[in-house]
């Protein structure tokens, strides 16, 4: 939890606005993304995921979007709520049928009320 | 349904020490791993294993073994403890390979 969130970029947002949170990717081969949320003391929860052949996928309040030529994932949340507050990790999937998730450093997301 | 469940959720080692990680889920999961989380590096896979009796090495596996002798458990061993294993563990499952794994909520160890 605590020790998470030292030296990570920060997005401080409003209650009520729109987040959006960036990763890039460093493998063209990669065929799968995802999004972990993890609050404090809290182990990683899955938040949506999404294939290399999507460039758009919706969930609740959440949409990923992919950009393949540019190497860039990013997560948007709709209508940030306190509850959002967390460190939001990607992860790739560096080709079909790897058994590992190569994960990035983390974006700290601070809720403003 | 429990989950992912890990302990113990807090372990203080001396150097050289050994000791268990315990790491169980009731979700049928084929698939587990272990993941070490240091501040500022993300998660980093130790080892991970595809079904009961397969294991394979991940990013960072020395220093750590595993076996995996039931679908449920998957204990990560570390054989003599040095201060740069102090970190948070987390152990995750899916039913899917690699795909959306459910982690549980850590042990945080500190080897002094």
């Amino acid at each position: 939890g605590e020790s998470v969130g030292l030296h990570l970029p920060t997005l401080s947002v409003q209650e009520g606005d729109n987040s959006i949170i960036n990763c890039a990717y460093s493998n063209s081969a990669s065929d799968y993304f995802i999004w972990y949320k993890q609050e404090s003391g809290k182990g990683p929860q899955f938040i949506i995921d999404i294939r290399s052949n999507m460039d758009k996928r919706q969930g609740q309040r959440v949409t990923v979007l992919l950009n393949k030529t540019v190497k860039h994932l990013s997560l948007q949340i709709a209508a940030t709520q306190p509850g959002d507050s967390a460190v939001y990790f990607c992860a790739e999937n560096p080709s079909y049928g790897n058994n590992r998730l190569a994960f990035g450093k983390g974006n700290q997301v601070v809720v403003i009320p | 349904n429990a989950g992912v469940t890990q302990t113990p959720k807090f372990q203080v080692l001396k150097t050289g020490q050994s000791m268990t990680l315990q790491c169980a889920q009731d979700m049928n999961h084929e698939y587990m791993s272990w993941y070490r989380q240091d501040p500022g590096m993300g998660l980093r896979l130790i080892h991970y294993s595809v079904g009961a009796g397969i294991t394979d090495q991940g990013e960072v596996p020395n220093g750590y073994n595993v076996s995996r002798s039931t679908t449920e458990d998957f204990p990560l061993r570390l054989l003599s403890a040095a201060p740069s294993q102090t970190s948070v563990y987390f152990c995750a499952s899916s039913y899917n390979g690699a795909y959306e794994q459910y982690f549980g909520p850590g042990t945080r160890l500190t080897v002094t």
